[in-house]
C-alpha cells in the first residue's frame, strides 16, 4: 500500500494560489494519484486525478514529477468556500479497496 | 457526474437498537461499494468492501456481526449497525465506482449516527 504524507494544515488568503504537496515514496507502477475535497459533515468530492506529468481541469491542476514520489495539488485564486480538508489518495484504480485516506490537509482560507 | 445517495442523512437511536443506512447509486450500476467511518476531526477509515451478490469483505478490526452489510442489487448497499452503543456514534460514508478508465470514486453525502 502506498502511504501518503501531507501537511496537517495550511493557511491562505482569498485570491492566492495554494499548492498542497503529498509525498508517496512507495507508489507502485499501476497506482494513480487522486485528490478529494471534503467539507464538514459531507462526503468527499473528487477534484482531480493523474498518473504522471501535469493534469488540469476547471478547478485545479495536478503536478506529478517524473519519479512520481510526490504530487502537488494547485488551487488557483482560492476563495473562502475552498476552506476544506484535502485528501491525496494513491492506488490502483482496479482495486479501490486499497484506497486508504491519510490525514488530509486542512486548508483555511482567510479574507 | 455520477450520484450516490445515502439515507438517512442523520439518525438518533437508543443504545441497544439497530440502525440501517442505505446507499444508492442513482444513475449508474455499482458492482462494488465501500463503507467508511469517520470520527470528528479524523480521516475516513475504510470499514468494508461490498460486492453485489456476495459477502462483504471487512477490514481488520471491523466486526462483521456488528456492522452487517448487504449488497442486494447493483444500485443498493445497506449497512446495519446492530445493537448500537454510544461508541458507534460516528459519520458513516459510502462510496461506489462505476469502473472505467478514470477510476473515480463517488461518495454519498454521509449519515450521522448518534447513539444515546
Amino acid at each position: 500500500l502506498a502511504k501518503t504524507t501531507q501537511p496537517i494544515s495550511m493557511d491562505s488568503y482569498e485570491g492566492q494560489e495554494v499548492n498542497i504537496t503529498c509525498s508517496h515514496n512507495n507508489i507502485a507502477t499501476n497506482d494513480y494519484i487522486t485528490w478529494y475535497q471534503q467539507f464538514p459533515s459531507q462526503g468527499p468530492r473528487f477534484i482531480i486525478q493523474g498518473y504522471k506529468t501535469k493534469v488540469t481541469n476547471e478547478v485545479a491542476s495536478l503536478f506529478i514529477p517524473a519519479d512520481r514520489k510526490s504530487s502537488t495539488l494547485s488551487l488557483p485564486r482560492v476563495s473562502l468556500s475552498d476552506t476544506a480538508v484535502y485528501y491525496c489518495l494513491v492506488g490502483d484504480i482496479d482495486n479501490f479497496n486499497k484506497f486508504y485516506f491519510g490525514s488530509g490537509t486542512k486548508l483555511n482560507v482567510k479574507p | 457526474g455520477a450520484v450516490v445517495s445515502q439515507h438517512p442523512s442523520w439518525v438518533i437511536c437508543k443504545s441497544g437498537t439497530s440502525v440501517k443506512i442505505e446507499c444508492r447509486s442513482l444513475d449508474f450500476q455499482a458492482t462494488t461499494m465501500f463503507w467508511y467511518r469517520q470520527f470528528p476531526k479524523q480521516s475516513l477509515m475504510l470499514m468494508a468492501t461490498s460486492n453485489e451478490g456476495s459477502k462483504a469483505t471487512y477490514e481488520q478490526g471491523v466486526e462483521k456481526d456488528k456492522f452487517l452489510i448487504n449488497h442486494a442489487s447493483l444500485t443498493l448497499s445497506t449497512l446495519t449497525v446492530t445493537s448500537a452503543h454510544p461508541e458507534d456514534s460516528s459519520f458513516y460514508i459510502c462510496s461506489a465506482t462505476r469502473g472505467g478508465i478514470t477510476g473515480e470514486l463517488f461518495f454519498g453525502e454521509g449519515s450521522r449516527l448518534t447513539v444515546l
